[in-house]
């Protein structure tokens, strides 16, 4: 099975950098990929690292290392709309399934 | 048109009603899904169906019946729920079960209460 753990919660003040960690035990996987959720709202996809290394977007960016098992997602010159829960999400191999993690609080102060 | 749209949003039933929620995608996604979420938790799979074939039942209660009737419309049908299955239930889709780069479209989901 898989198993993908992330801190329950992180806070910080507008303008800093954070990091959110994901980390898994999976018997082999398409890539990791991360999602934002607002209180109320849908899901909605960020960034996904099919290969390991950094991926870019904005001031999000995402990272993989397949083989410590881990990534994370940074977040740049945080706002306050950055407030919101955040899942790292993989596909195993031998489904159709995506598998969320345990998913990521942010509070972000002014 | 990147939307998967959920209706009803809010919806309280008794423990003997039956009523269905519904998702619509015009994407022409051929993958679409059915998740369910409780407060402060990851959305949980519940089913899969793959070009309008059911593929994936992750061991849900027969008192969730899943349909679809085509390919852009995924209904879920409740009776006999429990207030434990109260939750958020959110529709998704992507363009096939590969979803080349992990991108699936989630609806704003359908609040259920069950009483």
């Amino acid at each position: 099975g898989q198993s993908l753990e992330q801190p329950s919660e992180v806070t910080a003040v507008e303008g800093a950098i954070v990091q959110i960690n994901c980390t898994y035990q999976t018997s082999g996987f398409y890539g990791l990929s991360w999602y934002q959720q607002h209180d109320g709202g849908a899901p909605t996809f960020l960034s996904y690292n099919a290969l390991d290394g950094l991926e870019e977007t904005g001031r999000f960016s995402s990272f993989l290392s397949r083989s410590d098992s881990y990534g994370y997602l940074l977040l740049q010159e945080l706002q306050m709309k950055d407030s919101a829960s955040y899942f790292c999400a993989v596909r195993s191999l031998d489904s159709d399934k995506l598998i969320f993690g345990t998913g990521t609080r942010l509070q972000v102060f002014p | 048109d990147t939307e998967v749209t959920q209706t009803p949003k809010h919806l309280v039933m008794g423990m003997t009603n039956k009523k269905s929620l519904k998702c619509e995608q015009h994407m022409g996604h051929r993958a679409m899904y059915w998740y369910k979420q409780k407060a402060k938790k990851p959305p949980e799979l519940m089913f899969v169906y793959s070009y309008e074939k059911l593929s994936i039942n992750e061991s849900v209660p027969s008192r969730f019946s899943p349909e679809c009737p085509n390919s852009s419309l995924l209904n879920l049908h409740l009776h006999a729920l429990q207030p434990e299955d109260s939750a958020l239930y959110l529709c998704a889709s992507s363009q096939d079960t590969s979803f080349s780069g992990n991108t699936i479209y989630f609806g704003e989901g359908s609040w259920l209460t069950v009483v």
